[in-house]
């Protein structure tokens, strides 16, 4: 069964205290892991697409790696206003139902000035 | 600004009512998606349109049915409501046909009394 799990639910960070999220799937016929972030009320903003093992991307101070099995979202110096859901998704080819979008429950970010 | 266009943002109805919400892509995307959001089950992909056509088909129930029309909106319809369906239901456009950058509305969150 398709499965995209992330952890922690939940973080508490110092301000500047760097820190990672993981997201792990098992999905056959993977075409693509997309990291989002999401604010409270907001519909999620799009960050990062990684396509392939080894891939990594950055945006300020944020950081996107993926594996074969899993992804991890590096946050570094995190500032409050980095404070949001933070959501992986992975694309997998379907067949006849097209290709399908999973996302992960997320995890809660809290950064403490 | 997403540039996703949600109506309506709240919707209050009762248990076996019936309601349409209603989605506006981005100019120029030929995709729109629908995503249903509760608390205990993160974002569930229901559909996905692509220039007026089914393109792909995640767990949507019977009760719950979707058109894109010429001008590139969408609609979503619930009828036979039930308390379960109470959730923020999101609408983000594309491009193409695949999946991968998603641009989010704002959502409309419903509730079923």
């Amino acid at each position: 069964e398709d499965q995209v799990t992330q952890s922690p639910e939940a973080l508490r960070l110092q301000e500047g205290e760097s820190s990672s999220l993981n997201c792990s799937y098992t999905v056959s016929g993977l075409r693509g892991l997309f990291w989002y972030r999401q604010d409270p009320g907001k519909g999620p903003e799009f960050l990062f697409t990684l396509y392939s093992a080894g891939e990594e991307k950055e945006k300020e101070r944020l950081k996107a790696t993926l594996t074969k099995k899993e992804s991890f979202l590096h946050i570094t110096a995190p500032k409050p206003e980095d404070s949001a859901t933070y959501l992986c998704a992975v694309q997998a080819n379907r067949g006849n139902t097209g290709n399908q979008f999973y996302f992960g429950t997320g995890t809660s970010l809290t950064v403490i000035p | 600004d997403s540039g996703v266009t949600q109506t309506p943002k709240h919707l209050i109805t009762a248990t076996g009512q019936r309601v349409t919400l209603r989605c506006s892509p981005r100019s120029g995307d030929l995709s729109v998606y629908w995503y249903q959001q509760s608390l205990d089950q993160g974002l569930q992909f229901l559909i996905q349109y692509y220039n007026g056509e089914e393109r792909a088909k995640g767990n949507i129930l019977e009760r719950f049915s979707a058109q894109q029309f010429p001008d590139l909106h969408s609609e979503l319809n619930l009828s036979s409501l039930e308390l379960g369906d109470s959730a923020l239901y999101f609408c983000a456009s594309s491009v193409g046909p695949s999946p991968g950058e998603l641009f989010f509305g704002e959502g409309s969150r419903l509730t079923v009394l």
